[in-house]
């Protein structure tokens, strides 16, 4: 079964809005962490936004938000405000073990296309 | 800055070679990672490490295999690389659970 699931692999948005991509995840774990990523065409992986399990709040990094919902198991990224530059491959990761013995599970990803 | 840097950004290899793929950090972590990456199938992990001489199997660890004698340093070996093996690979170092991981910049494989 797949733990991590991004089921739209692609998006368009137009320029200045905002867009939200969905994650879904799998765990029995009470400790976890999610996490995004962007991939522009480069391939360099840029770490984007990071939400504990424990975390009572939403986590926001600028114009990046986590909309985290425990109870569904989702995790979906919010992008305010959508610029050119936007335009990437994004993935959704989880952090499953805990202690030292710990390993990053990713989706397969969404490729946003930002519209002028 | 943390920084992940793998060996070769562009490799070309015969059907058969063993292949080594190398990835060094400078921020003194604790875990390091290799994955695939394939169009349609994310980021794959085929093997990972908690400590020096210590390694766990991710999810498709056939055809791998990796070494890690020292902390800052983690390779990954293709035993007798096959034309399936054409990927993607980025290599990942973490300090802990609760950060992210860093990337490298990615070592794009071609097996012919």
């Amino acid at each position: 079964a797949q733990k991590i699931t991004q089921t739209q692999p692609g998006m368009f948005v137009q320029e200045k809005e905002a867009v939200t991509l969905d994650c879904t995840y799998d765990t029995s774990d009470p400790s976890y962490g999610l996490f995004w990523y962007k991939q522009p065409s480069s391939g360099e992986m840029i770490f984007l936004i990071y939400q504990g399990s424990y975390d009572q709040q939403n986590a926001t990094e600028g114009r990046y938000s986590l909309n985290f919902q425990k109870a569904r198991k989702s995790a979906n990224l919010v992008i305010s405000a959508s610029q050119l530059g936007d335009s990437a491959m994004y993935f959704c990761a989880m952090r499953e073990g805990t202690s030292g013995t710990y390993k990053y599970i990713f989706g397969t990803g969404t490729r946003l296309k930002v519209l002028a | 800055d943390v920084k992940v840097t793998q060996s070769s950004r562009y490799l070309v290899k015969r059907t058969g070679e063993k292949v080594f793929l190398e990835c060094v950090q400078d921020m003194d972590h604790e875990n390091m990672f290799w994955y695939r990456q394939d169009p349609g199938l994310g980021l794959r992990l085929i093997y990972f490490s908690y400590d020096v001489k210590m390694k766990e199997k991710g999810d498709i660890p056939e055809g791998y295999s990796v070494s890690r004698e020292k902390k800052e340093r983690f390779s990954l070996i293709l035993e007798s690389a096959s034309t399936n093996q054409t990927s993607m690979y980025l290599c990942a170092s973490s300090p802990d659970g609760n950060t992210e991981a860093f990337f490298g910049q990615g070592t794009r494989l071609t097996v012919v």
